[in-house]
């Protein structure tokens, strides 16, 4: 079974650039999560989405960044104009049921860097 | 609200010898805890979980991980450390509001010294 899938892999750009980072989730997994990865500010839960509805959007960090979720099977994170402070990790991560007990399932992530 | 605690953020340890990554909790419910491991440039890893069946968790690679309720924590142990254990290591409790999301620890780096 193919896991989460982010892409792309890196990303650098130059500040004031519009910046989309995407990722597929696992099939049949209902709930997705997007992270930021620091090494000031360790993970961040960004934002996460029930049956495609974002729930908790009160990570995001500004309104420069926006996350959608137009079907199951894809979502993105897009940063518009990009910052260099918005350089990091970004990780994509899905998980089935619903349910506090499920474990989430990790993406290798998009490395981002902001000149 | 939930919160975890990761007591050091290096650990070093010979090969062979004893893993011990320490977690503490805090919750004001039965928590669900479970560790990550993350590689350098990928993503976390589940390594085990605790979700209120018994106290002592077996995970992959050799590692568990005992839930102590009296103690609120969920420590991480390997009896013989490998070399490709280096990596950090991450404490998460998830926050039980009818929704899902983990609180995770600022992580441990384990370095497995030859």
């Amino acid at each position: 079974d193919a896991g989460v899938i982010q892409s792309p892999r890196h990303e650098v750009t130059e500040m004031g650039q519009e910046v989309t980072l995407r990722c597929k989730p696992i099939s049949g997994h209902n709930s997705l999560f997007w992270y930021r990865q620091t090494m000031m500010r360790g993970l961040e839960l960004l934002i996460y989405f029930n049956n495609n509805v974002p729930i908790d959007d009160s990570g995001m960090p500004e309104d420069r960044f926006s996350a959608k979720m137009p079907n199951a099977s894809f979502s993105t994170l897009k940063i518009q104009p990009s910052e260099p402070r918005d350089s990091a990790v970004y990780f994509c991560a899905s998980s089935a049921g619903g349910l506090s007990n499920q474990p989430q399932h990790f993406g290798d992530g998009t490395r981002l860097s902001i000149l | 609200a939930q919160s975890v605690t990761q007591l050091g953020s290096h650990v070093s340890v010979s090969e062979g010898a004893l893993v011990l990554l320490r977690c503490n909790y805090s919750s004001s419910v039965p928590p669900y805890l479970f560790w990550y491991v993350q590689y350098p440039n990928q993503g976390l890893q589940l390594l085990l979980k605790y979700t209120s069946a018994a106290t002592l968790v077996k995970g992959i690679n050799g590692f568990e991980a005992e839930f102590k309720k009296s103690e609120t924590s969920f420590h991480l142990t390997k009896p013989s450390a490998h070399m490709s254990d280096a990596a950090e290591y991450f404490c998460a409790v998830s926050v039980i509001e009818g929704a899902q999301k983990l609180v995770f620890g600022q992580g441990t780096r384990l370095t497995i010294n030859p």
